[in-house]
């Protein structure tokens, strides 16, 4: 069965950096796009970007530019996201979802908190 | 980008009464998917291809729509179906969501 475990939790300081994880198991994980996806707390879904696994394409929601940075492990079926310059307004939840027709398998969320 | 007004922001439904949410597009050429979120979960993708159930999803749910308008209906509500759904169109990019529609049992 299609699963995408995420990273644990982290706690970080403003102007740091952090990656976070998102394996891939139950298929061919070269073969389709990840999206990452930001929730705020009690806030709504806000798009990051996709990667193809398969060649390492991927595209960003302008917002993000500078900001995430998103690879992919093809020997480990794992893909990642490192965000940077943290600032308070980076504390949210992170989604890693797979897409075919639609996202349909997401991670378990990662929860970024910046604090000092 | 296209923004997605999605409305009512909340509703409160009694068990067996049909409820509608509405998700309108800033620009047309999409089609638009749905996912279910309960409190403390990922979401789920619910309805994809504007009309399409996805898989486990009961057939009381139904999507419709095109151009810049959008709806998730249900049927016969159930108290399971407590839940915030959002509106996601694809495939312009940016992709965006709608702000969701929280929906309570009465």
């Amino acid at each position: 069965q299609v699963q995408l475990q995420q990273s644990g939790a982290e706690l970080v300081k403003p102007g740091s950096s952090v990656k976070i994880s998102c394996k891939a198991s139950g298929y061919t994980f070269t073969s389709y796009d990840m999206h990452w996806i930001k929730q705020q707390p009690g806030n709504g879904l806000e798009w990051i970007g996709w990667i193809y696994p398969g060649n390492g394409n991927t595209k960003y929601n302008q917002k993000f530019n500078g900001k995430a940075t998103l690879t992919a492990d093809k020997s480990s079926s794992t893909a990642y996201m490192q965000l940077s310059s943290l600032t308070s307004e980076d504390s949210a939840v992170y989604f890693c979802a797979r897409w075919r027709m639609g996202m349909d398998y997401w991670g378990q969320g990662v929860m970024v908190t910046v604090s000092s | 980008d296209n923004v997605l007004p999605q409305s009512p922001t909340t509703m409160a439904a009694s068990p067996g009464e049909k409820v509608t949410i509405t998700c309108h597009a800033s620009s047309s050429g999409i089609y638009m998917n749905w996912h279910q979120q309960k409190s403390g979960t990922s979401p789920k993708l619910w309805i994809y291809d504007t009309s399409k159930l996805a898989s486990g999803v009961p057939d009381r749910f139904s999507g419709s729509g095109s151009g810049t308008s959008y709806s998730l209906t249900i049927n016969t509500m159930e108290t399971e179906d407590a839940a915030t759904y959002y509106c996601q169109q694809c495939c312009s990019t940016p992709l965006t969501f709608g702000s969701g529609t929280k929906l309570e049992i009465k």
